[in-house]
């Protein structure tokens, strides 16, 4: 596609459900992002995929959280037993491999948990 | 590990007068900057960049920034500053030199232009 697809636009959810999240990255993108972006708040890092490489996981904020990619396009964010705290917008971006490309984002799933 | 620093939460001006908005980074290595836009209800847009070269970088919709390695800032300016210019401003910054090229943003400054 011509941009980054995230899906599904909004999510709600009661807690302690599990939910997950889909982004499907610019095609022959081989990095990807997932970030999360409390209401007005800054974008925190939850996890970086780069081609065949382990994913860096560090800005996961708990074992709820998890996330895959596939054959190294779709990537998906799996939230377990969801907490009110989860509500947030989650962004995800991808960029070509290389160190300067700039990184192109989703317009993001707003997950309301309830 | 790399960081960001946007030391101001807010930046008030003037229609038609000139903005900047501060950016600061910490990296072990060479810097790759980034500044983002996010409007209202609408995703993150990439403006500019600084990977080599020149110091001075010109972006989108008029924007334009100024990489001091001695400062390590990268602050982010705008000639004339227009209404429609209001919206959240992230830098962010990659480390050239790790092996997982994580980018890393700043908490944002919120631009508010006044007519």
């Amino acid at each position: 596609g011509a941009g980054v697809s995230q899906s599904p636009s909004n999510k709600v959810t009661e807690k302690g459900k599990d939910v997950e999240l889909r982004c499907d990255p610019i095609s022959g993108h081989t990095a990807l992002y997932w970030y999360r972006q409390s209401l007005g708040q800054g974008l925190e890092f939850l996890i970086y995929f780069q081609g065949n490489s382990a994913p860096d996981k560090s800005g996961l904020p708990s074992d709820r959280f998890s996330a895959e990619r596939t054959g190294g396009s779709v990537s998906t964010l799996t939230i377990q037993r969801t907490q009110q705290e989860d509500s947030a917008v989650y962004l995800c971006a991808s960029s070509f491999r290389g160190q300067g490309p700039e990184a192109f984002f989703g317009q993001g799933t707003r997950l309301t948990v309830v | 590990a790399q960081s960001v620093a946007q030391p101001e939460d807010q930046v008030n001006v003037a229609e038609g007068n000139p903005l900047t908005v501060k950016c600061t980074y910490s990296v072990s290595g060479n810097p790759y900057l980034f500044w983002y836009v996010q409007y209202p209800n609408r995703g993150l847009q990439f403006l500019l960049k600084y990977i080599t070269g020149d110091n001075l970088v010109k972006g989108s919709y008029g924007f334009e920034a100024e990489f001091n390695k001695s400062q390590t800032s990268f602050h982010l300016k705008k000639p004339s500053a227009l209404v429609s210019d209001s919206a959240l401003y992230f830098c962010a910054v990659r480390d050239m030199n790790t092996g997982f090229q994580k980018l890393v943003f700043g908490t944002g400054t919120r631009l508010l232009v006044s007519p």
